[in-house]
């Protein structure tokens, strides 16, 4: 199956700065590439996601990017605030629309003020 | 639309009890599945569900069951708790072929203790 691997686990960055987490995938036939963002007891919620016919995107200040031929995305944040503070999580998924989601073990991201 | 709703939010248990963790959804998804939360270690997938009577396992499956009898339900059974299934169970649901929507839904959560 599909193995997906997220790295850095934790991160720490000042207010205002930029932070950028990193996954790569096992499986070619992978398509889509969803992250989430889980505050502290609350349920992960999709704040992001590409396709595989799509290089980057981009949504205010968050932007992921995808490198199909090195089997990485990454996620970006710029002008990083307080409240960014949760854990993200990539994941990634083959072909079918009904096809299960394969997640990385998350990266807990701190903005400090 | 409530989304995907859980009960219950908390729940202990004793070693060697049984119970079912609830899940429905009301957006039409065909997907449903069941993950448990651990410190460092994600989502850890646990069965899941591509429409009504179809059932699959996940990585994670000893210990626990599901059915799938309508597209609105897909609860989880404990059969004989253990320490081990201490957790954070949640669900999720997706894909709609009405709208064609493939983004996963999570539930809130059940914070289940095993004592």
């Amino acid at each position: 199956g599909e193995n997906v691997e997220q790295h850095p686990s934790t991160l720490s960055v000042q207010e205002g700065d930029s932070a950028v987490i990193k996954c790569t995938y096992s499986d070619s036939a992978s398509n889509y590439f969803p992250w989430y963002k889980q505050e502290l007891g609350k349920r992960p919620q999709l704040i992001i996601d590409i396709r595989s016919n799509v290089g980057e995107k981009k949504d205010q200040r968050i932007a992921v990017t995808l490198n199909k031929t090195a089997k990485h995305f990454s996620l970006h944040i710029t002008e990083t605030q307080p409240e960014d503070s949760a854990v993200y999580f990539c994941a990634a998924r083959r072909g079918s629309t009904l096809g299960r989601l394969y997640f990385g073990r998350g990266t807990q991201l701190t903005v400090w003020p | 639309n409530a989304g995907v709703t859980q009960t219950p939010k908390f729940q202990v248990l004793k070693t060697g009890q049984s119970m079912t963790l609830q899940c429905a959804q009301d957006m039409n998804h065909e997907y449903m599945s069941w993950y448990r939360q651990d410190p460092g270690m994600g989502l850890r997938l646990i069965h899941y569900s591509v429409g009504a009577g179809i059932t699959d396992q996940g990585e994670v499956p000893n210990g626990y069951n599901v059915s799938r009898s309508t597209t609105e339900d897909f609860p989880l059974r404990l059969l004989s708790a253990a320490p081990s299934q201490t957790s954070v169970y949640f669900c999720a649901s997706s894909y709609s072929r009405t709208s064609g929507n493939n983004e996963q839904f999570f539930g809130p959560g059940t914070r289940l203790t095993v004592l």
